[in-house]
């Protein structure tokens, strides 16, 4: 999906690490979204940033933080992982008319031991 | 709150024959209405969406849905699965608030 790319592809950590998830749009969309896929439990919205500058909690925002430095890039840190935030993190840019979800990035594949 | 319920959590299908995924959602007002496809280690895919008017919406790749109300249903529909079609499908459900639900999804396999 060349329209919204995330980085890294795969990661493993140790509880306690850091990282940071990189997101970046080539689509000049203004809504921004993080969520994490686990099974059998759907799409999980963690933050979202409804335009440059701005960010709000989702469902499950805690052990998280969130960055939109500009309109391209919106990053997701884990200050000190924790093995339940072992999961597929996917990247998601909107349009203005629906405020909503349109473009996946290919997701991050997280793995905390 | 709003919420998704997809009942069906896996679905073969013949190729070349029809496809039915049932969608019931939990939303207080008129809602905005999504399906997504999801293929093996890709993200999301957008196949259509509903947000008002006519309430058969077509889609990408052929497929359409239909909104009922009074049964509180976005059920997704193709008249005829390709081999291509296997992946695993999500209904949505929200407003134009930034917050969106997501069903479990259904994985849709497709045999020869």
């Amino acid at each position: 999906n060349a329209g919204v790319t995330q980085t890294p592809k795969f990661q493993v950590l140790k509880t306690g690490q850091s990282m940071t998830l990189q997101c970046a749009q080539d689509m000049n969309h203004n809504s921004m979204y993080w969520y994490r896929q686990d099974p059998g439990m759907g799409l999980r919205l963690i933050y979202y940033s409804a335009s440059e500058g701005t960010t709000d909690k989702g469902e499950v925002p805690n052990g998280y933080n969130v960055s939109r430095l500009n309109k391209r890039e919106f990053s997701l840190r884990l200050e000190s992982a924790a093995p339940s935030q072992t999961s597929v993190y996917f990247c998601a840019v909107g349009d203005s008319y629906s405020n909503q979800p349109q473009h996946f990035g290919d997701g991050t594949r997280l793995s905390i031991l | 709150a709003q919420s998704v319920t997809q009942p069906d959590i896996h679905i073969t299908v013949s190729e070349g024959a029809s496809l039915e995924l049932r969608c019931n959602y939990s939303y207080g007002a008129t809602p905005y209405l999504f399906w997504y496809v999801q293929s093996p280690g890709q993200g999301l895919q957008l196949l259509l969406k509903y947000f008002s008017g006519d309430t058969l919406v077509q889609g990408i790749k052929g497929f359409e849905a239909e909104f009922k109300r009074s049964q509180s249903s976005f059920n997704l529909r193709k008249p005829s699965v390709h081999w291509s079609d296997a992946a695993e499908y999500f209904c949505a459900v929200g407003s134009n608030d930034y917050k969106l639900s997501f069903g479990a999804g259904t994985t849709v396999t497709v045999r020869a």
